[in-house]
């Protein structure tokens, strides 16, 4: 396909579980971004990627958050044990390098910690 | 403190008319602004943006409005169709997003009756 897609769509996990989100992006976009969206709010950002480097992640939550993406590529956004506050919808957004971000957002991965 | 606000939840149109959705930002280094379209279970899909040296950009039925002295900008559709119903994101960016991450209001549902 040539949209951003996200795996798993829906995740429950039980409180103190680790979670693993992942994003394919766009083939050849450079930047890829994550966000985290509670209900009721607009998407607020995680971290952001240019290729491989992880250029700001000033947006994670916590230390139980980490993300990375070692080719350039597909990207991972890993909760550690997970606690119910985790609970939102992550997005990711990939877009071409340039002045104007025009990002392209999957359909996201609803989290449930129960 | 919320940086891009949406300050009405919710917007109901008749088809055919004209719909308005506001979005009001406070700092001023933002100089690029989106809009995107959200359908349930979906990611948001970019609509249009506007950069800060412009104050109008339109797309067929989508008109973007800048007033930067009041840190002001608007999306009007013309005509309303049914299937705009959605809910709409306003966000920004500085320094034309070259960092990456987009700051977004809470949103705005729009309904638009047959």
């Amino acid at each position: 396909g040539a949209g951003v897609s996200q795996s798993p769509r829906y995740k429950v996990a039980k409180r103190g579980q680790d979670v693993a989100l992942r994003c394919d992006p766009i083939s050849g976009h450079v930047s890829l971004f994550w966000y985290q969206q509670a209900l009721g709010q607009g998407p607020e950002f995680l971290t952001y990627f240019q290729n491989e480097a992880q250029l700001d992640k000033s947006g994670l939550p916590s230390d139980r958050f980490f993300a990375e993406r070692p080719e350039g590529s597909v990207s991972t956004l890993k909760i550690q044990r997970t606690q119910q506050e985790d609970s939102a919808v992550y997005l990711c957004a990939s877009g071409a390098s340039g002045i104007y971000n025009e990002q392209f957002f999957g359909p996201g991965t609803r989290l449930t910690v129960l | 403190d919320q940086q891009v606000k949406q300050n009405s939840p919710s917007l109901s149109v008749q088809e055919g008319r004209i719909s308005i959705l506001n979005c009001d930002y406070t700092n001023s280094m933002f100089d690029y602004f989106l809009w995107y379209k959200k359908y349930p279970a979906e990611g948001p899909t970019f609509l249009i943006s506007i950069s800060s040296i412009k104050d109008k950009n339109e797309d067929g039925r989508f008109t973007v409005f800048l007033n930067k002295s009041a840190k002001h900008l608007s999306l009007h559709i013309v005509p309303s169709q049914p299937g705009d119903s959605a809910v709409y994101f306003c966000a920004a960016s500085e320094s034309g997003g070259s960092q990456g991450n987009l700051i977004f209001g809470k949103g705005t549902k729009l309904s638009v009756k047959p």
